[in-house]
């Protein structure tokens, strides 16, 4: 059975600050996908990333940055100078088996993450 | 493209009570999921279709039916409402069934 744990149920910062969001994840699987998603205030899902299981290159996008480790089953994500505007809850999911056809998401229960001013 | 609409955007209930939660996507995905979201618990699959005609259980399947008559539409039936079902509800679709769009999410009361 897949797993995705976030560890970090809430994390509040001062804005400028640098925050990382732990991601553990747990398959049998040897093709898979990670993703993040981003839920603000308002409710709806903003996807973030995707990484195939095959690609361990770190990714780089403005303030935000992915680190996926392999060997310990780990996608982190990292806000670099946070601002007010990256408070929300997010989350990290992965894709079951790319070979069936059931490819739905397992959701970690989420990081709120509270950017103070 | 509108992308994934659902409607209605609330909705409040008496246990017992049925209704159906609205999903369409226009951008020709096979794939379409439904998932709700519990505080704490992040998001868990009820059902999923892999294209018109093909349906499936996901991870709490219990109180709820589907059916997929078109590539388009992935409507959401609530049998006989009880409290337990008080979530948000996420409709998704996705071409490959790997990065999935998500829609606005129709928040669920029941009393």
């Amino acid at each position: 059975a897949q797993k995705v744990t976030q560890a970090q149920t809430e994390i509040s910062v001062v804005e400028k600050e640098d925050v990382t969001l732990d991601c553990v994840y747990e398959t049998r699987d040897t093709t898979y996908y990670l993703f993040w998603y981003k839920q603000p205030p308002s409710g709806e899902l903003v996807f973030l990333i995707r990484r195939n299981s095959f690609d361990e290159q770190n990714e780089i996008s403005g303030r935000y940055s992915w680190n996926f480790q392999k060997s310990t089953s780990s996608f982190n994500f990292t806000i670099t100078a946070s601002q007010v505007v990256d408070s929300a809850v997010y989350f990290c999911a992965l894709s079951e088996a790319v070979n069936t056809g059931r490819r739905a998401l397992t959701f970690g229960s989420g990081t709120r993450l509270q950017v103070q001013p | 493209n509108a992308g994934v609409t659902q409607t209605p955007k609330f909705q409040v209930l008496k246990t017992g009570q049925s209704m159906t939660l609205q999903c369409a996507q226009d951008m020709n995905h096979e794939y379409m999921s439904w998932y709700r979201q519990d505080p704490g618990m992040g998001l868990r699959l009820i059902h999923y279709s892999v294209g018109a005609g093909i349906t499936d259980q996901g991870e709490v399947p219990n109180g709820y039916n589907v059916s997929r008559s078109t590539t388009e539409d992935f409507p959401l039936r609530l049998l006989s409402a009880a409290p337990s079902q008080t979530s948000v509800y996420f409709c998704a679709s996705s071409l490959t069934g790997n990065e999935q769009y998500f829609g606005p999410g129709t928040r669920l009361t029941v009393t």
